[in-house]
C-alpha cells in the first residue's frame, strides 16, 4: 500500500470554481507537509507548506491538516487556467526523507 | 532565491556506459536528494544527503551511487547504465529536515 495516496484524476473544474485536491498518508509520525505544481514537461514547484493542523492561506491557495485524520487538502479558489497542472503532495518523516503521491491532474476549463 | 541547476537537460547514453549527473544548488542547504520520475510510478528518491560525504539509500539505490565531496554539489553516478534507467532525474534540495525541497529543472535520461 502507497504511504501517500492522493484522489484520482484527473479533475476538470470551469474557470472561477474551487477545486479541491485531497491527499492521505499512513505514517504518524509525519512532520510536514507540501504540495507541488508541476507542470508538463517541468519540475515540481512548491505551493504550500503545512505543518500544524488546520488551515493555511495564500492569496488563492488553502492548505488544510488534520493529523488525527491523517488527512491534508489543497483548495484553489477561482481556479484559473493557468492553475492546470500535476498536483503533488509530500509528506516528510522524522529523518527529513519525502515520500510523494502519484499527483493529481486538474484541468481548468475557461 | 534558491536555485538549484542540473548539468545537462537532456543525456542520450550507450547501455553499460558510467553515466554522471550533477547538482548544484547555492543556498547553502543541508540537505539534497536525488529522485526519479517515471509515468505511472510518480516520483522515487534514489538516494538523499543530510551532509558533506554523508548519503542514505531512498526507495530505490540499486544501480546508483551519490557523491557529496563539496556541500553545494550532489552527484549522482550510474555504474553501467541499462535501459531501465531510462527516466527523468531530479534532483532537491532543502534546508534541511522538516522544511520544503526546491527541484532543479531536470535531466532527461535515454540509455539506448
Amino acid at each position: 500500500q502507497k504511504e501517500v495516496e492522493q484522489n484520482s484524476g484527473p479533475l476538470s473544474v470551469p474557470e472561477g470554481a474551487i477545486a479541491s485536491l485531497n491527499c492521505t498518508y499512513s505514517d504518524r509520525g509525519s512532520q510536514s507537509f507540501f504540495w507541488y505544481r508541476q507542470y508538463s514537461g517541468k519540475s515540481p514547484e512548491l505551493i504550500m507548506s503545512i505543518y500544524s493542523n488546520g488551515d493555511k492561506e495564500d492569496g488563492r491557495f488553502t492548505a488544510q491538516l488534520n493529523k488525527a485524520s491523517q488527512y491534508v487538502s489543497l483548495l484553489i479558489r477561482d481556479s484559473q487556467p493557468s492553475d492546470s497542472a500535476t498536483y503533488l503532495c509530500a509528506v516528510k518523516d522524522n529523518a527529513g526523507k519525502s515520500t510523494f503521491g502519484d499527483g493529481t491532474t486538474l484541468t481548468v476549463k475557461p | 532565491d534558491v536555485k538549484v541547476t542540473q548539468s545537462s537537460r537532456y543525456l542520450v547514453k550507450r547501455t553499460g556506459e558510467k553515466v554522471f549527473l550533477e547538482c548544484v544548488q547555492d543556498m547553502d542547504h543541508e540537505n539534497m536528494f536525488w529522485y526519479r520520475q517515471d509515468p505511472g510510478l510518480g516520483l522515487r528518491l534514489i538516494y538523499f544527503s543530510y551532509d558533506v560525504k554523508m548519503k542514505e539509500k531512498g526507495d530505490i539505490p540499486e544501480g546508483y551511487s551519490v557523491s557529496r565531496e563539496k556541500k553545494e554539489r550532489f552527484s549522482l553516478i550510474l555504474e553501467s547504465a541499462s535501459t531501465n534507467q531510462t527516466s527523468m532525474y531530479l534532483c532537491a534540495s532543502s534546508l534541511a529536515d522538516y522544511y520544503e525541497q526546491y527541484f532543479g529543472p531536470g535531466t532527461r535520461l535515454t540509455v539506448t
